[in-house]
């Protein structure tokens, strides 16, 4: 049974340019969210989703959206790329939106790096 | 508003020698709280959690954490750490379907 999985695991891009993270949630997981972790911090919540549709967001401009699919993958994506962009990306699914109790797995994240 | 205070950046520990890493959260309400283990280039895998009832709770690796709710703490022990714990722990506050986390506390283990 694979986990979450993320591509690519490694992206180096430069600034004002977009970009797009991919994330398959764990199998029979319908919900997924997105968490940016930078250098020194821990994880920050972006958003989740949920039957196609973003539920819930955190405290990140609207450079950064996402995508879900009818296979309950995710992309985001993020524009006109800062410096401070720069940070480990984490996708984390779980099974249920409202289900607090059911734990949240998460990938082994993308690394950006904006230039 | 919800938010987590991981005190230590690092702790050194003897191989062999017990571990506390410290917690504290502000939650308005009855929280649910986590234990988060970060090895080098790796996501982010439970170590345990604590929704409701016995305030000690045991996680895998041979972790434990302790509830407190008077000091609002949720402290992770291990009684005998090894080398292969050296990571990076967070701690993680949960409310409704989003974590809110910690800064995190770099463990090393000398030898």
């Amino acid at each position: 049974d694979a986990g979450v999985t993320q591509s690519p695991t490694h992206l180096i891009k430069t600034r004002g340019q977009q970009v797009t993270l991919r994330c398959s949630p764990k199998s029979g997981h319908d919900t997924v969210s997105w968490y940016q972790q930078a250098l020194g911090q821990g994880p920050q919540f972006i958003f989740q989703y949920y039957e196609e549709e973003e539920r819930q967001r955190g405290n990140f401009p609207d450079r950064f959206s996402g995508h879900q699919f009818p296979n309950y993958s995710s992309e985001l994506n993020v524009n006109a790329l800062l410096l401070g962009d720069s940070a480990l990306y984490l996708c984390a699914s779980r099974l249920g939106r409202d289900a607090p109790k059911n734990i949240q797995y998460f990938g082994a994240g993308t690394r950006l790096s904006v230039l | 508003a919800q938010s987590v205070t991981q005190p230590d950046i690092h702790i050194t520990v003897s191989e062999g020698a017990s571990l506390e890493l410290r917690c504290n959260y502000s939650y308005g309400a009855t929280p649910y709280l986590f234990w988060y283990v970060q090895s080098p280039g790796q996501g982010l895998q439970l170590l345990l959690k604590y929704f409701s009832g016995d305030t000690l709770v045991q996680g895998i690796k041979g972790f434990e954490a302790e509830f407190k709710r008077s000091q609002s703490s949720f402290n992770l022990r291990k009684p005998s750490v090894h080398w292969s714990d050296a990571a990076e722990y967070f701690c993680a506050v949960g409310a409704s379907s989003t974590l809110t986390f910690g800064k995190g506390t770099m463990l090393l283990v000398s030898p």
